[in-house]
C-alpha cells in the first residue's frame, strides 16, 4: 500500500534563509512523486514532480526537490525563502504498478517571517 | 485555457437535504478526481474517473454519496441525505494522464447545519 509522511506540521523560517519541507514515502513499485502548494481558499497548485531521471527536480517559483531512493525521501527545498511562500505544502505519491490513485500527505504549513 | 471550474463555491444547507456539487474539468483531460478536505482527515480521495468511467470509488464514505460523469466536460458529486459530518471543502481535479500533475479547482465549501 502507498503512504506518504510529512513529519512536520509547521516549518518556520526567516525571509532570505533556505527552507526545507520534508517528505518520506512508501510504495510497492517505482514512485511518482509530486509537491503541491495551497493558499487560503484556493485549490492545490502543482509545484514539481519526479517521475524518472535526475534526482534533483526543479519546479515553479524557485522550488526544487531531491529524490533519494535509499531514504525514500523527496524533500522540498528553496535557497532563499520569501514571505509570499507562506502556505500549506503537500507531498503526494503514486506508484507505477497500476491504478492512478495518488496519496497526499497531511500537509506542512510553511511560515516565512519577514 | 480555463482551469477546473467548480460550482457552487459555497453551499450551506440543512441536514437531510440533497446536495449536488458540480465540476467542469480542463478540456482534453481524461482523468477526473473528487477529493474531500477536512482539518481532521486532511485530503481524501473519494472517487476518480478515466474517460468518464468510474475506476476507484473505494474512498466514497457511504451510500449517501454518489458521483457521475455523463460526459468529458462535466461531473457531479451528490450527497443525499446530507449530514453535519459531511461539512468539508470538496475539490475536483483533472489530469491528462496518471503521470501528469493534477489541476485542482478552487473547491466547494459545504456546511451542513
Amino acid at each position: 500500500a502507498q503512504s506518504v509522511a510529512q513529519p512536520e506540521d509547521q516549518v518556520n523560517v526567516a525571509e532570505g534563509n533556505p527552507l526545507t519541507v520534508k517528505c518520506t514515502y512508501s510504495v510497492s513499485g517505482n514512485p511518482y512523486l509530486f509537491w503541491y502548494v495551497q493558499y487560503p481558499n484556493r485549490g492545490l497548485q502543482f509545484l514539481l514532480k519526479y517521475i524518472t531521471g535526475d534526482n534533483l527536480v526543479k519546479g515553479s517559483y524557485g522550488f526544487e526537490a531531491e529524490f533519494n531512493k535509499s531514504q525514500t525521501s523527496f524533500h522540498l527545498k528553496k535557497p532563499s525563502a520569501l514571505v509570499s511562500d507562506s502556505a500549506l505544502y503537500f507531498c503526494a505519491v503514486r506508484d507505477d504498478t497500476g491504478g492512478f490513485k495518488t496519496i497526499f500527505g497531511a500537509g506542512t504549513r510553511l511560515f516565512v517571517k519577514a | 485555457d480555463a482551469g477546473v471550474i467548480q460550482s457552487p463555491r459555497h453551499e450551506v444547507t440543512e441536514m437531510g437535504q440533497e446536495v449536488t456539487l458540480r465540476c467542469k474539468p480542463i478540456s482534453g483531460h481524461d482523468y477526473l478526481f473528487w477529493y474531500r478536505q477536512t482539518m481532521m482527515r486532511g485530503l481524501e480521495l473519494l472517487i476518480y474517473f478515466n474517460n468518464n468511467v468510474p475506476i476507484d470509488d473505494s474512498g466514497m464514505p457511504e451510500d449517501r454519496f454518489s458521483a457521475k460523469m455523463p460526459n468529458a466536460s462535466f461531473s457531479t458529486l451528490k450527497i443525499q441525505p446530507s449530514e453535519p459530518r459531511d461539512s468539508a471543502v470538496y475539490f475536483c481535479a483533472s489530469s491528462f494522464s496518471g503521470t501528469q500533475p493534477q489541476h485542482f479547482g478552487d473547491g466547494t465549501r459545504l456546511s451542513i447545519l
